[in-house]
């Protein structure tokens, strides 16, 4: 399986801020997902992050709010904006890196801690 | 889009005794099951998942089920530990493609 890092592990931010979250694969990997899991909560997908073509952002997630970055095959960045307490929660990236089309197993960073004041 | 529930939200259970966990779902073009298991504050693990061209597989004290004409999977536990107590969550794809749709999660509880 990958070995997936995320920076930072957690952090508390003021309200109106943005925080951009990193997300580093020790190999390169087709696809790249960001995940959402609030407390107590299951995990709820963001967007798709795939290299050399925008981020696909699912129902109740725009761009504004949520930018992503794919600069290559190893890395992806999401952007959470103009922070609110709403926005608390962990963030999660993920990778899968067949690329199958009949779905394929996929590895979850260790997430990112944040809370909004 | 799929859509995919969980039961029982939470399972407590005795030292040595099963577990079972059942998922449905409701894109009957889905072919790949997966099951995670996170513990408190760490990453979601896979801990084994299924294809729809089998109906069962097994890894030591864990097993998974496949009905793809009633649309279900479930997850068993054999035997189980304090160490087997976490949340546990089933996935689907959507539209038969990458995207996995989580179920709503269920909290094992395993007392000595």
């Amino acid at each position: 399986s990958a070995v997936i890092s995320q920076k930072p592990s957690r952090d508390i931010c003021q309200r109106g801020t943005s925080l951009t979250i990193q997300c580093q694969v020790d190999s390169q990997v087709t696809m790249m997902f960001w995940y959402r899991q609030q407390p107590g909560q299951s995990l709820t997908l963001i967007a798709t992050a795939n290299q050399g073509s925008e981020a696909t952002y699912e129902s109740g997630f725009v761009i504004d709010k949520f930018p992503i970055s794919r600069p290559n095959l190893t890395f992806s960045t999401l952007t959470v904006s103009n922070m609110s307490p709403e926005d608390s929660s962990i963030y999660l990236c993920s990778v899968e890196a067949s690329g199958r089309a009949d779905g394929e197993t996929q590895y979850f960073g260790p997430g990112t801690r944040l809370l909004v004041l | 889009g799929e859509n995919v529930e969980q039961h029982p939200s939470t399972l407590s259970v005795q030292e040595g005794d099963s577990a079972v966990i059942k998922c449905t779902y409701s894109d009957s073009a889905s072919n790949y099951f997966p099951w995670y298991k996170q513990e408190l504050g760490k990453r979601p693990q896979l801990i084994i998942d299924i294809r729809s061209n089998v109906g069962e597989k097994k890894d030591q004290r864990i097993a998974v089920t496949l009905n793809k004409t009633a649309k279900h999977f479930s997850l068993h536990i054999t035997e189980t530990q304090p160490e087997d107590s976490a949340v546990y969550f089933c996935a689907a794809p959507r539209n038969a493609g990458n995207m996995l749709t989580f179920g709503g999660g269920t909290r094992l509880m395993v007392k000595p």
